[in-house]
């Protein structure tokens, strides 16, 4: 399968813990993007991601959330301390380019804080 | 990006048309209209996208009025596995912005 690689599928943190959402893009994909849905909400931007470079996190919450797409390796989403709010799928999608509105998604990262 | 409104719910029979209406007047001229789904749980998956023509690919048609103001998404026959959350997206080309996802359409085929 060479689409766009999400691990782990689920994952379980206590509070006050950290939590690492990896993402592998499709290859030959450059482009890496982070959405987060709350339940029962729509998909919200957080970050988007070169190799090497962040080029927009608008939507980051500006404490304990980081994100980096290596020049090797696949992009990381970092939680640290997570809260219950914290909750949530988190979907990765790639793009070759900027050129184009068509992203290809993972099948999510749920993460769940007791 | 230009802002889009769709209807909340759908309800389509099985075996017929889905027609899933998406309204964008204040859209630009280097705005390209795309479509997505999310079925339940899973990522959202790519549709089809146009600038001012009609398009067709094998999921869907894509209509776009002539004032481009609106477009119609059009699935030929649906089936139960079309039942998900159909969100009409407004971009530019070449634009650095990242999509923005609505409330979307919750289209449920019905057998």
């Amino acid at each position: 399968n060479a689409g766009v690689m999400q691990n782990p599928r689920h994952l379980v943190r206590r509070r006050g813990q950290e939590a690492r959402l990896r993402c592998s893009p499709m290859k030959g994909h450059s482009h890496v993007y982070w959405y987060r849905q709350l339940p029962e909400e729509g998909l919200k931007f957080m970050v988007y991601l070169q190799k090497e470079n962040i080029i927009d996190e608008s939507g980051m919450p500006k404490e304990r959330f980081s994100a980096e797409f290596p020049k090797e390796g696949p992009s990381i989403l970092r939680i640290q301390q997570v809260v219950r709010g914290d909750s949530a799928a988190y979907f990765c999608a790639s793009s070759p380019g900027t050129n184009t509105g068509e992203l290809f998604f993972g099948e999510g990262s749920r993460l769940t804080v007791l | 990006d230009a802002k889009t409104t769709q209807p909340t719910s759908m309800d389509c029979a099985e075996g017929r048309a889905a027609n899933l209406p998406c309204n964008h007047s204040t859209i630009s001229g280097n705005e390209y209209v795309y479509w997505y789904r999310q079925i339940h749980s899973q990522g959202p998956q790519y549709i089809i996208h146009g600038l001012k023509n009609n398009e067709t690919n094998e999921m869907a048609s894509l209509i776009i009025t002539e004032d481009r103001k609106s477009s119609t998404l059009i699935l030929p026959h649906a089936t139960l596995r079309d039942t998900a959350v159909y969100y009409c997206i407004v971009r530019a080309s070449g634009s650095a912005r990242q999509l923005t996802f609505g409330s979307g359409t919750q289209l449920t085929v019905l057998p």
